[in-house]
């Protein structure tokens, strides 16, 4: 069958940097994308891999493991507003294209 | 601004009848889709459109219907025999419908049937 999975909550410090993984079991995976969602808004795409290795924008970087089929999501110098659920998706060429998610790992910053 | 609108916002309905949700986008893009999202769980995909006057069922498409006869325009229809409407609807579009294109949501309409 399909499925991710992530934690489903992380405790960071402001200022501290934080990891959050990702691990997936999929026929027909063809890449690796990470969103972003405030409570009761809409998700924001964050960032997409689909080779293996680091992808950086800004404080945010993604890494992606193809022969571990692993990933994450690396948020530096962490600010009250990255506060958020943080969901990661496989694009699966068996499903016609279509994301698959994860379940969503809700990410608390403490002052 | 580009953007998606859903609406209304927020929506009741009395068990039994049937719901149509809005979705608009001016993104002019190819591909939209309907998520429905309940609390803990990772988006789970309704119907998607790859392109006007076609669609497809997602994985949970039982008790929905849409149609596509627009490019701007994707409504849902939640109707009664969908066994446990409640929950938050998310609407998406993106550039096309495969590969890497990334999607673009709206603010999403939360439906409470009682």
């Amino acid at each position: 069958g399909q499925s991710l999975e992530q934690p489903s909550e992380v405790t960071a410090v402001e200022g501290a940097i934080v990891q959050i993984n990702c691990t997936y079991q999929t026929s027909g995976f063809y890449g690796l994308s990470w969103y972003q969602q405030h409570d009761g808004g809409a998700p924001t795409f964050l960032s997409y891999n689909a080779l293996d290795g680091l992808e950086e924008t800004g404080r945010f970087s993604s890494f992606l493991s193809r022969s571990d089929s692993y990933g994450y999501l690396l948020l530096q110098e962490l600010q009250m507003k990255d506060s958020a659920s943080y969901f990661c998706a496989v694009r699966d060429q068996d499903s016609n294209y279509q994301l698959i998610w994860g379940a969503g790992t809700k990410l608390i910053i403490k002052p | 601004d580009g953007g998606i609108t859903q609406s209304p916002k927020y929506l009741f309905r009395k068990e039994g009848q049937n719901v149509t949700l809005s979705c608009e986008q001016n993104l002019n893009h190819d591909a939209m889709y309907w998520y429905r999202q309940d609390p803990g769980q990772g988006l789970r995909l309704i119907y998607y459109s790859q392109i006007v006057n076609d669609f497809q069922k997602g994985d949970i498409a039982e008790g929905y219907s849409v149609s596509r006869e627009k490019k701007e325009s994707f409504p849902l229809t939640v109707t009664s025999a969908q066994k446990n409407p409640t929950a938050f609807y998310l609407c998406a579009s993106s550039i096309d419908g495969v590969r890497n294109s990334p999607l673009h949501f709206g603010n999403g309409t939360r439906l409470t049937v009682t």
